[in-house]
């Protein structure tokens, strides 16, 4: 069975803190998505990255970075914690030819205090 | 840009019962439709997707959208609900271009709920 798992469900950190979200899948996909779903704002993507070393902007970035350094591992990294990051963040993957995230990782849920 | 509607953020219904889910977009170019679920403490799963052809896809637990181009929607329907389907159902769009990232805009989501 495919799969997409992130590392932690429940996060909770202090504001300034760096934060490591991470997120391996095991179905050898190019494409790797980061996203964050708050309440009635659906989902909005943080970062894209489409192959090992390659990312993209998404509709959000300002706060958060990536890394992909090996093909099944994509990381979310926040700079300095704050409290309007507290949020359900999702990972995603699909392969290189199918544009939308086709399977989703349960989400981790971060708390900032 | 593009962008999606999901105009009801909340849908009750009882069990056996049809249900429709809003979903309307907007967009410049020809477009990708898809409907996801989302299942309590779960992440999304794909449910069905409009790339071309047929405009109307179905999946494999019994639910099925169709594309109508003229209104720009792309309705989410079930002839029977069931207590399982209980999930939150999100619509998205991706642009259609040649090469490069086509970007899926999601919208804010609809919580259905089958009531017994």
């Amino acid at each position: 069975d495919v799969k997409v798992t992130q590392s932690s469900r429940y996060l909770v950190k202090r504001t300034g803190e760096k934060v490591f979200l991470e997120c391996v899948q095991d179905m050898d996909h190019e494409n790797m998505f980061w996203y964050r779903q708050d309440p009635g704002l659906g989902l909005r993507l943080i970062y894209f990255s489409y192959d090992v070393k390659m990312k993209e902007k998404g509709d959000i970035p300002e706060g958060y970075s990536v890394s992909r350094e090996k093909k099944e591992r994509f990381s979310l990294i926040l700079e300095s914690a704050s409290t309007n990051q507290t949020s359900m963040y999702l990972c995603a993957s699909s392969y290189a030819s199918g544009n939308q995230p086709q399977h989703f990782g349960d989400g981790t849920r971060l708390s900032i205090l | 840009a593009q962008s999606v509607t999901q105009l009801d953020s909340q849908v009750p219904v009882f069990e056996e019962a049809p249900v429709e889910l809003r979903c309307n977009y907007s967009s410049s170019v020809s477009v990708y439709l898809f409907w996801y679920v989302q299942y309590p403490n779960q992440g999304l799963q794909l449910l069905l997707k409009y790339l071309s052809g047929s405009t109307l896809v179905e999946s494999i637990n019994g639910f099925e959208a169709e594309f109508n181009k003229s209104q720009t929607s792309f309705h989410l329907r079930k002839p029977s609900v069931h207590i399982s389907d209980t999930a939150e159902y999100f619509c998205a769009v991706s642009d259609w271009r040649s090469g490069g990232y086509q970007k899926v805009t999601f919208g804010t989501g609809t919580k259905l709920q089958v009531i017994p």
